[in-house]
C-alpha cells in the first residue's frame, strides 16, 4: 500500500456551505495533487502542491482552494459548495524526479 | 497543448476475447505514456507505461507500444477474464508538465 489515504469516503453537503477535503500521505513526496473526475472527463487537475506552502492552480480550480502546512497533509476546500462541484475527488502523490502518481481511494461529494 | 483521446466505451467482451483500447494523442513536448485502471469504488492503478517511442509496456497480460509516427498508444490483451472489468484511463506526462492529461476513460466489462 502506498501510504495515501483520503478522508471523509463520502460526504452529503448543502449548496452554499463550505467543506473542507483531506489527504494525507506517509510516504514523504514532495508533489501533491487534487483531482476531479467526471463522465466524460476523465479526471482533471483542480490543483496541486510541490512543497510546504507551495502551491498552484490546475485546469478546473475556479471555486476550489488549497492549503499544505506540513508535508503529509494537503488539503482541499470548496468555500461555497455549488452543484456542479458535486464529483469524485482524488489526491495524489509523486516523487520528485519520477512520473509515477500513486492515487487515493477517493471522495465521493455530493452538494444539494 | 496537451490532450488524450481515448475509445469511446462502454466495451463488453465475453471471457478468452481479445481486447483493444485505442488511445491517440496531442502532445507538445516528449511525453511519457501511461495506462491507468480503476476497479469499482477503488481509485487508479498505474497498469503500465512507455517513456519513450517504440517502447512497449506491459503487465498482466496487457500490453501498449508508443507509437510516435502514429501519436497512439493502443491497449492490448490477448485473452480477458472476468477480473479484468473495469475502467481504464489512457494518460499522457509531457516534458516539463506538472500535471497527468487523462482520456476520458473506457469502461470494461467481461462476461463469463
Amino acid at each position: 500500500d502506498a501510504g495515501i489515504t483520503q478522508s471523509p469516503r463520502h460526504k452529503v453537503t448543502e449548496t452554499g456551505t463550505p467543506v473542507t477535503l483531506r489527504c494525507h500521505q506517509t510516504e514523504n513526496h514532495r508533489y501533491m495533487y487534487w483531482y476531479r473526475q467526471d463522465p466524460g472527463h476523465g479526471l482533471r487537475l483542480i490543483h496541486y502542491s510541490y512543497g510546504v506552502k507551495d502551491t498552484d492552480k490546475g485546469e478546473v480550480s475556479d471555486g476550489y482552494s488549497v492549503s499544505r502546512s506540513k508535508t503529509e497533509d494537503f488539503l482541499l476546500t470548496l468555500e461555497s459548495a455549488t452543484s456542479s462541484q458535486t464529483s469524485v475527488y482524488f489526491c495524489a502523490i509523486r516523487k520528485i524526479d519520477s512520473d509515477g502518481y500513486t492515487f487515493g481511494s477517493g471522495t465521493r461529494l455530493t452538494v444539494v | 497543448g496537451n490532450s488524450v483521446t481515448q475509445m469511446e466505451g462502454p466495451v463488453t467482451l465475453s471471457e478468452e476475447a481479445f481486447l483493444t483500447i485505442n488511445c491517440t494523442y496531442t502532445a507538445t513536448g516528449y511525453p511519457s505514456l501511461f495506462w491507468y485502471v480503476q476497479y469499482p469504488g477503488e481509485g487508479l492503478q498505474l497498469l503500465l507505461k512507455a517513456t519513450k517511442a517504440d517502447d512497449k509496456g506491459s503487465n498482466k497480460g496487457f500490453e501498449a507500444t508508443y507509437r510516435k509516427e502514429t501519436t497512439s498508444f493502443h491497449l492490448e490483451k490477448g485473452s480477458v477474464q472476468v477480473s479484468d472489468s473495469a475502467v481504464y484511463f489512457c494518460a499522457l506526462s509531457d516534458t516539463g508538465a506538472n500535471n497527468l492529461f487523462f482520456g476520458t476513460g473506457t469502461r470494461l466489462t467481461v462476461i463469463p
